[in-house]
């Protein structure tokens, strides 16, 4: 069965340092996504992308950070400078053509920054 | 900000009986909901999903209702086995109004005992 697979799975880095983190969603599916989710706490939306482009983007999803897919398979969460507070799980997510199609996601990737 | 809410945030049932999750919502532009299920350490798995012009779907052992005059969803899982023990995140789109990001509870941790 198809899944979204991510990489790292542990990410650990000092505060200031640029981080990137990659997945690789289902191949036929055309919408993607990242969420995160702190520690004990909800799962949140950071930013969707459709067409090679941002559609949609959180309070969350500042300038530090950034979304790119490179090539026909990879798509990536870019964060320039970490903060202690970016310490989350982050997970990739994606769908196919239909709105009401249900997003799968990743395993995710644990970041920690000290 | 908690347009999506689960207010009970562990339950605890019998293998064989049945398991109930509730889920409120407060925005009246969702239009589509969904169950997922989280083990520690994996990103969330789709479990069923419902659109706003049902008030029931059912998937084998799984059935989600719909009240969309009280904006209350809940979730039944009949018979309950140990496997379905994780934590159950219901979520919520507004995918008519040119969005699809997914809006998460806070998660209802399930614990089915033999």
């Amino acid at each position: 069965e198809p899944e979204v697979t991510q990489t790292p799975s542990h990410q650990v880095t000092q505060m200031g340092q640029e981080v990137i983190l990659r997945c690789v969603p289902i191949s036929n599916h055309l919408y993607f996504y990242w969420y995160r989710q702190i520690l004990g706490q909800k799962v949140e939306f950071l930013v969707s992308f459709y067409n090679n482009e941002i559609s949609e983007k959180s309070e969350i999803f500042d300038d530090q950070f950034s979304v790119e897919r490179p090539d026909g398979s990879n798509f990536t969460l870019k964060i320039r400078s970490t903060k202690l507070e970016d310490s989350a799980m982050y997970f990739c997510a994606s769908r196919d053509r239909a709105i009401h199609n249900e997003q799968f996601f990743g395993p995710g990737t644990r970041l920690t920054v000290l | 900000d908690q347009q999506v809410k689960q207010n009970s945030p562990s339950l605890s049932v019998q293998e064989g009986r049945i398991s109930i999750l509730n889920c409120d919502y407060t925005n009246s532009m969702f239009d589509y909901f969904l169950w997922y299920k989280k083990y520690p350490a994996e990103g969330p798995t789709f479990l069923i999903s419902i659109s706003s012009i049902k008030d029931k779907n059912e998937d084998g052992r799984f059935t989600v209702f719909l009240n969309k005059s009280a904006k209350h969803l809940s979730l039944h899982i009949v018979p309950s086995q140990p496997g379905d023990s994780a934590v159950y995140f219901c979520a919520a789109s507004a995918g008519s109004y040119n969005t699809d990001k997914l809006i998460f509870g806070t998660g209802t941790r399930l614990q089915v005992f033999p």
